[in-house]
């Protein structure tokens, strides 16, 4: 199994929404990674685990919450978001932490209304 | 800071030869990576250099200069579906760093 895999797949939620995206591999890899990608733009760096510790916060607001349960789970719980915060939430995977493949699963995109 | 810089577009024909160019100037270097991603999907890995020169993959290639802060991606016999953004990104400790990514537009 070589698949990392997102749901939902689409979400829209409400300013006072709280939700939690899921992002799950079966690959034994020990680092994941949560990105948020705005159209035409790269993926920007949000969380690291590695090894189901978080590693890297790169300064992201509190209303994003990430969790890793076990090594083969990743979730990020929103509460509370805005519009700008409307994009493709992509969670990546893999064997390590640093210069490693990541293996990207297929993203949920965000409306925040 | 970090900045690593790439074409925002390029188009070529169907058939032809396109190199992509990634300058990157950052804090910390672990290795150059080269992503494939098509319109509403999620990035693919392919190819990793962490020493200078090329390395050739079928119809892809990449390159890498370290001292000059320098790799091009070259893909030989363009197909229709290598329409895609392709994002160069910079190993840095636990984490890549992405350029900004160039749109290619093959054309028959």
């Amino acid at each position: 199994d070589t698949e990392v895999t997102q749901t939902p797949k689409h979400l829209v939620m409400g300013m006072t929404n709280k939700k939690s995206l899921k992002c799950e591999q079966h690959m034994g890899h020990r680092a994941m990674y949560w990105y948020k990608q705005k159209a035409k733009k790269p993926p920007e760096l949000m969380f690291v685990y590695s090894y189901e510790k978080l590693s890297i916060n790169e300064s992201v607001p509190s209303r994003f919450s990430p969790e890793c349960p076990n090594s083969s789970l990743l979730n990020l719980h929103l509460h509370a978001l805005q519009p700008e915060d409307s994009a493709l939430y992509l969670c990546a995977s893999s064997q390590l932490a640093g210069p490693n493949e990541q293996f990207f699963g297929p993203g949920t995109r965000l409306t925040v209304l | 800071g970090q900045n690593i810089d790439q074409p925002t577009e390029m188009t070529a024909t169907e058939g032809a030869i396109v190199q992509i160019n990634c300058t990157y100037q950052t804090s910390g270097f672990n290795g150059l990576f080269w992503y494939q991603q098509h319109a509403g999907e999620a990035p693919t890995f392919l190819s990793y250099n962490v020493l200078d020169g090329l390395e050739e993959k079928g119809r892809f290639s990449s390159f890498l200069s370290r001292s000059k802060g320098y790799s091009y991606l070259l893909l030989k016999e363009l197909q229709m579906k290598d329409s895609a953004s392709y994002l160069c990104a910079v190993g840095n400790t636990d984490k890549l760093i992405f350029g900004t990514g160039t749109r290619l537009q093959v054309f028959p």
